[in-house]
């Protein structure tokens, strides 16, 4: 069985303020894919990175992180210098050939940046 | 903007009454999904059509009835609701049919069964 746990529930923090969003995933299989969502008050999911099992290099958009690290099963989100805008529900998700299309959503993080 | 159009936005209905949600993309995706999403809890896969053909149902009931109609749109004909079914109705796509393609998520649509 798969699981993806966002132990933080809801995250507030102050415009500048860098944040870390965790993501502890759980499988079996070798081959798996990672991804991390947006969901914002309109209501749509927006694809923000996919990482595949194989590769555990760190990677970096504008202000966008994420650290990957096999040995701890982690997969977390950082945002450097958080704006209002940024405000949003975030799901880390895990994807497998044992899950056929099914993604496995942790319970998301509620992420408020205050001005 | 999202390249997932749905429609409708928001809507209400009776226990006894017979409504569609429409769903339609552009992209040339080859797979189509529809997700339910209760207040404060992640999404819920309901169906799935790769190459127009349903391919999963994750045993939903018989009161949602999905249609892909083409490789462009997708629809979600709704029949004698219960008001527990109201919640939100995201349509994704994806570009390929394997585990690994990210998926493309619609606005969604405010489904109040009352």
């Amino acid at each position: 069985a798969q699981k993806v746990t966002q132990a933080q529930t809801e995250i507030s923090v102050v415009e500048k303020e860098d944040v870390t969003l965790d993501c502890v995933y759980e499988t079996r299989d070798t081959t798996y894919y990672l991804f991390w969502y947006k969901q914002p008050p309109s209501g749509e999911l927006v694809f923000l990175i996919r990482r595949n099992s194989f590769d555990e290099q760190n990677e970096i958009s504008g202000r966008y992180s994420w650290n990957f690290q096999k040995s701890t099963s982690s997969f977390n989100f950082t945002i450097t210098a958080s704006q209002v805008v940024d405000s949003a529900v975030y799901f880390c998700a895990l994807t497998s050939g044992g899950s056929n299309y099914k993604l496995t959503f942790g319970k998301g993080t509620l992420l408020t940046v205050n001005p | 903007d999202t390249e997932v159009t749905q429609t409708p936005k928001h809507l209400v209905m009776g226990m006894t009454n017979k409504k569609s949600l429409k769903c339609e993309q552009h992209m040339g995706h080859r797979a189509m999904y529809w997700y339910k999403q209760k207040a404060k809890k992640p999404p819920e896969l309901m169906f799935v059509y790769s190459y127009e053909k349903l391919s999963i149902n994750e045993s939903v009931p018989s009161r949602f009835s999905p249609e892909c109609p083409n490789s462009s749109l997708l629809n979600l004909h709704l029949h004698a609701l219960q008001p527990e079914d109201s919640a939100l109705y995201l349509c994704a796509s994806s570009l390929g049919t394997g585990y690994n393609s990210p998926l493309h998520f619609g606005n969604g649509t405010r489904l109040t069964v009352t």
